[in-house]
């Protein structure tokens, strides 16, 4: 079974400062990872996705995480946030192999203050 | 990649009755889901939709309130019905396309049940 943990419903920060989102997971094989963004009154978008290989990956609009297996992690950052950054992101978290279901967070709201 | 259409986008109903959402991708796809998501939420899923058979739902979720259908690889429906206010959500539609474990998702149907 797999589970996800996204530290902080809401984190805000300043038009120009680094945003930093953190997610946690747990999964008995090897993870696929993915971070998503939902825009108000919008679905959700992906944002990037770590499968195999490269444990850094970029993602669109400036994004990118890191897979860390020792930790667990799949932090989401960008290094200068921008006001049209403010939504909703969810990290979510499949097992390679097995079901297409993934479990997801319960999202964080980035707040983009000017 | 696929771009995923649904309809109605937004509705208001009385409680009682039912509505059925529409979801149309614009290619074929492996597999189709069906998420609710209430305001502030992480997104809870109610069941696959198969191809040409029933629906597969998740703990919580019957067929009786909610059937589902699915008759080719690009479109699904979901039912709500006999609508309380506590079904008032954001309904998602998603896709997932060959092998990716991807997901692809609708702009959702904002329902409100009065």
């Amino acid at each position: 079974a797999q589970s996800v943990t996204q530290l902080g419903s809401h984190v805000s920060v300043s038009e120009g400062a680094l945003v930093l989102l953190r997610c946690n997971y747990s999964s008995s094989v090897p993870p696929y990872l993915f971070w998503y963004v939902q825009y108000p009154n919008q679905g959700l978008q992906l944002l990037l996705k770590y499968t195999t290989g490269a444990t850094l990956v970029k993602g669109i609009n400036g994004f990118e995480a890191e897979f860390k297996k020792s930790e667990t992690s799949f932090h989401l950052t960008k290094p200068s946030a921008h006001m049209s950054d403010a939504a909703e992101y969810f990290c979510a978290v499949s097992e390679s192999g097995g079901s297409y279901i993934p479990t997801f967070g319960r999202g964080t709201s980035l707040i983009v203050h000017p | 990649s696929a771009v995923i259409s649904q309809k109605p986008s937004r509705d208001i109903c009385q409680r009682g009755t039912s509505l059925t959402i529409q979801c149309q991708v614009d290619s074929q796809v492996t597999m189709m889901f069906w998420y609710r998501q209430q305001p502030g939420q992480s997104l809870t899923l109610i069941a696959t939709a198969n191809q040409g058979s029933e629906a597969t739902y998740e703990s919580g979720f019957v067929i009786d309130k909610f059937p589902i259908s699915r008759p080719n690889l690009t479109f699904s429906t979901l039912t709500v019905s006999n609508m309380s206010p506590e079904d008032s959500s954001i309904y998602l539609c998603s896709a997932v396309t060959g092998n990716s474990y991807e997901q692809y998702f609708g702009p959702g149907t904002r329902l409100t049940v009065t």
